[in-house]
């Protein structure tokens, strides 16, 4: 049973564009939903994380928007460059709190082009 | 340099040999835990330790072991590999301190079972 459902597979953005990944998770226990960045070669790299009290947080060019109610999260990456080019995974921690345990999603391959 | 250390980096091997990929990390950390990732599959987590002689399984544990001795290392054991194991493993750290116990990944193993 995958917990948290992750899309698209991959995407290509022209640089300057917009790029966004969408994920659904199903448990409500979880509380807290980061986002990671993974070079090629490279191990994953926290990015950025919101709480579910919280609709929107914004860090430079990512913004993660969580819909609660829709039990969906998403990342924003505005002005997209060549340099974002990485595979992008969301998680959700949980359940309970205390929990470290992470779920994460099947990933997203973005490929930024000049 | 705060970091996670996973040797070796690359390990091609036959089946049914005994290997052992270790993992460090310097940060005082209590959690720690081995992922894998499979094309399409993203992360999964094979077992995870929440402090020295605590352990348990995650996801996928069939086929493999660990060991918390120390609380800077968590060493993932492979007692006969077999070819479905070929995959990147990662090694990840976590404090219990924090507001969001952030996960620290290792650089990664590529292991080949032929």
């Amino acid at each position: 049973q995958q917990q948290v459902k992750q899309s698209p597979q991959s995407l290509i953005v022209q640089k300057g564009g917009i790029s966004i990944i969408n994920c659904a998770y199903e448990n409500t226990a979880f509380d807290y939903f980061p986002w990671y960045q993974q070079f090629p070669g490279k191990g994953p790299a926290l990015l950025i994380a919101i709480r579910p009290d919280v609709s929107e947080k914004k860090e430079g060019r990512f913004t993660i928007s969580f819909n609660k109610s829709a039990k969906q999260f998403s990342l924003h990456i505005m002005d997209s460059q060549p340099g974002d080019s990485a595979t992008y995974f969301c998680a959700a921690r949980g359940p309970g709190a205390g929990s470290y345990q992470l779920t994460f999603g099947k990933g997203t391959k973005l490929s930024v082009i000049p | 340099e705060a970091q996670v250390t996973q040797n070796p980096r690359y390990l091609i091997t036959v089946t049914g040999k005994k290997l052992t990929v270790t993992c460090s990390q310097n940060m005082n950390h209590e959690y720690m835990s081995w992922y894998r990732q499979d094309p399409g599959l993203g992360l999964r987590q094979i077992y995870y330790s929440m402090n020295v002689e605590v352990t348990d399984k995650g996801d996928v544990p069939e086929g493999y072991k660990v060991s918390r001795k120390e609380k800077r290392n968590f060493p993932l054991i492979l007692e006969s590999p077999s070819p479905n194991q070929t995959s990147l493993y990662f090694c990840a750290s976590s404090p219990r301190t924090g507001t969001y116990n952030e996960q620290f990944f290792g650089p990664g193993t590529r292991l080949t079972v032929l």
